[in-house]
């Protein structure tokens, strides 16, 4: 089975933190890759994709390492309002087309 | 944009009854997806779709089936409901294969 590991957390931060969360993938085949964001009883929501060359989206920055499969995710400058669970995602390539594969996810809780 | 929705928010159900879940998206995406999301499982996949009248298998698959007879229209039966059925369900879309809209999700008991 094609596999998606996270650091398990939770993360318990204070505001103003630098965070930063991991995550590989099994499927070496696997073209696209993002992070999501799930509040608590809410449904996910993406967050960023990750690029080879790494991007940034103002705290937040993703980086992506295809020769170990690995990808993170830093953020920067900690707000309360960043309490969530990020779900690391990479797609199915290979399998079937637009299929995502979802990592079990890592808590994070910014505390004042 | 309503984006995608889906219909009851909640529902108690006893075992052995049977219950359609539906979701509707007004993007004109061509995939569809429903998962499940269990404590500690993540996000599993149940059944997906690429087109309308086409249906495929996911991960976890048994005790379920699906529809999609409008392009907009995703349906999830439960013939027989048992309690391993417990979950929240969620519904998603994708026009072109990567980045996937979800609805807010069915909070399913089954007692």
């Amino acid at each position: 089975r094609k596999e998606v590991e996270q650091d398990p957390g939770p993360f318990n931060v204070p505001e103003g933190a630098t965070v930063a969360f991991n995550c590989t993938y099994s499927n070496s085949a696997s073209q696209s890759f993002f992070w999501y964001r799930q509040d608590c009883r809410k449904e996910p929501k993406l967050l960023m994709s990750v690029y080879s060359s790494g991007n940034e989206d103002g705290r937040f920055t993703a980086q992506l390492n295809r020769a170990s499969q690995y990808i993170s995710l830093l953020i920067r400058d900690s707000k309360l309002s960043d309490s969530a669970t990020y779900l690391c995602v990479v797609n199915d390539y290979g399998g079937s087309q637009g299929n995502l594969i979802f990592g079990k996810g890592t808590k994070l809780s910014v505390k004042p | 944009n309503a984006g995608v929705t889906q219909t009851p928010k909640f529902r108690v159900l006893k075992t052995g009854q049977s219950m359609t879940l539906l979701c509707a998206q007004d993007m004109n995406h061509e995939y569809m997806y429903w998962y499940r999301q269990d404590p500690g499982m993540g996000l599993r996949l149940i059944h997906y779709s690429v087109g309308e009248g086409t249906t495929a298998k996911g991960e976890v698959p048994d005790g379920y089936n699906v529809s999609r007879l409008k392009k907009q229209n995703f349906l999830l039966g439960l013939e027989s409901a048992a309690p391993s059925q417990t979950s929240v369900y969620f519904c998603a879309s994708t026009l072109v294969g990567d980045e996937q809209y979800f609805g807010p999700g069915t909070r399913l008991t089954v007692t």
